[in-house]
């Protein structure tokens, strides 16, 4: 079946510097699925930062870019400078059609932590 | 704009009994969701609703009911609530089940412990 792969449970950045998220997924679509990256901030629900739906093509929102590699199977989502407002939850997600089902396959989420 | 609304925010239940968790959404979508999310783990699909009066069963529907009341509403209900069972079940909506790329918009969660 579909899968997500987001390999840091958490991270922890100083306030300006850079940041890169890793996402690689597995979907059996004969085409290519769908990706997204969702963010929870503290005391709030889950909310979509980006997505795209075109491999080889780049999202972006608030500073995030991603870029879909279909390639390397990869979503990374990179930030050139991150604020201390950035500390939250990051989730990338897919959907795929190939079984006609297109639920949202999630990745175990990456506590991102921005330090002052 | 809209709103998913989702009660109780807190749950505390004994093991056994039965639990429901209550989701409302004045988006006026079609489509609604619930998720069980546990410590580092993804968000695992329980049950889906394409639109009002139906009932789709995700990867986790064992050991849940479900129950999409009117539109904007979506219940769930744990069966038999697992002893030390510690989660938390987000209720989500889309504007219809069409089309892969629709977003999601998620209520806060409803935090469950079972002692």
């Amino acid at each position: 079946g579909d899968s997500v792969t987001q390999t840091e449970g958490q991270v922890t950045v100083s306030e300006s510097k850079s940041l890169i998220i890793n996402c690689t997924y597995s979907a059996t679509s004969i085409g290519y699925p769908n990706l997204f990256w969702y963010v929870r901030y503290p005391g709030e629900g889950l909310q979509l930062l980006l997505k795209v739906i075109t491999a080889g093509q780049k999202g972006s929102s608030r500073g995030f870019e991603a870029t879909y590699n279909k390639e390397a199977t990869s979503f990374h989502l990179q930030k050139a400078s991150v604020q201390e407002s950035d500390s939250a939850v990051y989730y990338c997600a897919l959907s795929d059609a190939s079984s006609g089902s297109w639920q949202l396959i999630f990745g175990s989420g990456t506590q991102l932590t921005v330090m002052p | 704009g809209g709103i998913i609304t989702q009660t109780p925010k807190f749950l505390i239940g004994q093991e056994g009994q039965k639990l429901t968790l209550k989701c409302q959404q004045n988006f006026n979508h079609d489509t609604m969701y619930w998720y069980r999310q546990d410590s580092g783990k993804g968000l695992r699909l329980i049950y889906y609703s394409i639109t009002e009066n139906d009932l789709q069963k995700g990867d986790l529907s064992e050991g849940y009911d479900a129950s999409r009341e009117k539109k904007s509403s979506f219940s769930l209900t744990v069966t038999s609530a697992q002893k030390n069972e510690m989660a938390v079940f987000l209720c989500a909506s889309s504007i219809n089940w069409g089309a892969s790329q629709n977003t999601l918009y998620f209520g806060a969660g409803t935090r469950l412990s079972v002692l």
